[in-house]
């Protein structure tokens, strides 16, 4: 099984404030996930990274996987209450059938 | 156009009881995952179905668990005889084509409470 770790695993931050989150590995993978979860609801997928070194950009939020494909960031810009909820990471295996694999995942709150 | 539908929402149970979740799928998926997320070891694949067949069930905890995808259209999780350990919010995904690499639609879940 390979392991996901996120950091840090809980952020406060104030309304307009910058923030980066990580997802971090020993192992490879083919592709990273991320995901948000709001309180109630199951996780929606935000975004896939396929290509090591990849930047993605959502809005104010930039994805980036790593060039070894073992890690990757998402940095929010000028955070919004809208921002709050659960921020999951999760790496797909290189071979098989790529099982997937979650991060526990960063609890982020943006006070208005 | 309805998303994953999940039931119950809530369950609670006393310890012993059986309980079985239920899901119905995006109509068109040929993909079904159910997952289990608790606070300490997050979101943990259970099972994982593609065109109704079981394809990987390793992360069924133990033989007090059993899932079963009968059609396209529904399948269950049942934890028979429930234990404490077992609260948690089960999930139920679907995409529409083999594999993890496409996008997995989530339901709302199903939050389980054994006392």
């Amino acid at each position: 099984t390979q392991l996901l770790e996120q950091s840090p695993q809980f952020l406060s931050i104030q309304e307009g404030e910058n923030l980066t989150v990580y997802c971090n590995s020993s192992s490879v993978f083919s592709s990273l996930q991320w995901y948000r979860q709001e309180p109630g609801e199951g996780p929606v997928l935000l975004v896939t990274v396929v290509t090591g070194g990849e930047v993605k950009k959502l809005k104010r939020l930039t994805f980036q996987f790593g060039d070894a494909r073992k890690d990757s960031s998402l940095h929010i810009t000028a955070a919004q209450p809208g921002d709050t909820g659960l921020y999951l990471c999760a790496g797909v295996d290189s071979g098989g059938y790529q099982k997937v694999t979650f991060g526990i995942g960063t609890k982020l709150q943006v006070i208005p | 156009d309805a998303g994953v539908i999940q039931s119950p929402r809530h369950e609670v149970t006393e310890m012993g009881q059986e309980v079985t979740l239920r899901c119905k799928p995006i109509s068109g998926h040929n993909s079904l995952f159910w997952y289990r997320q608790t606070m300490m070891r997050g979101l943990e694949l259970l099972i994982y179905f593609n065109n109704n067949v079981p394809i990987d069930d390793s992360g069924m905890p133990e033989d007090r668990f059993s899932a079963k995808m009968p059609n396209a259209s529904f399948s269950t999780l049942k934890i028979q005889p429930s234990e404490p350990r077992d609260s948690a919010v089960y999930f139920c995904a679907s995409s529409p084509h083999s594999g993890f690499q496409e996008t997995q639609y989530f339901g709302p879940g199903t939050r389980l409470l054994v006392l």
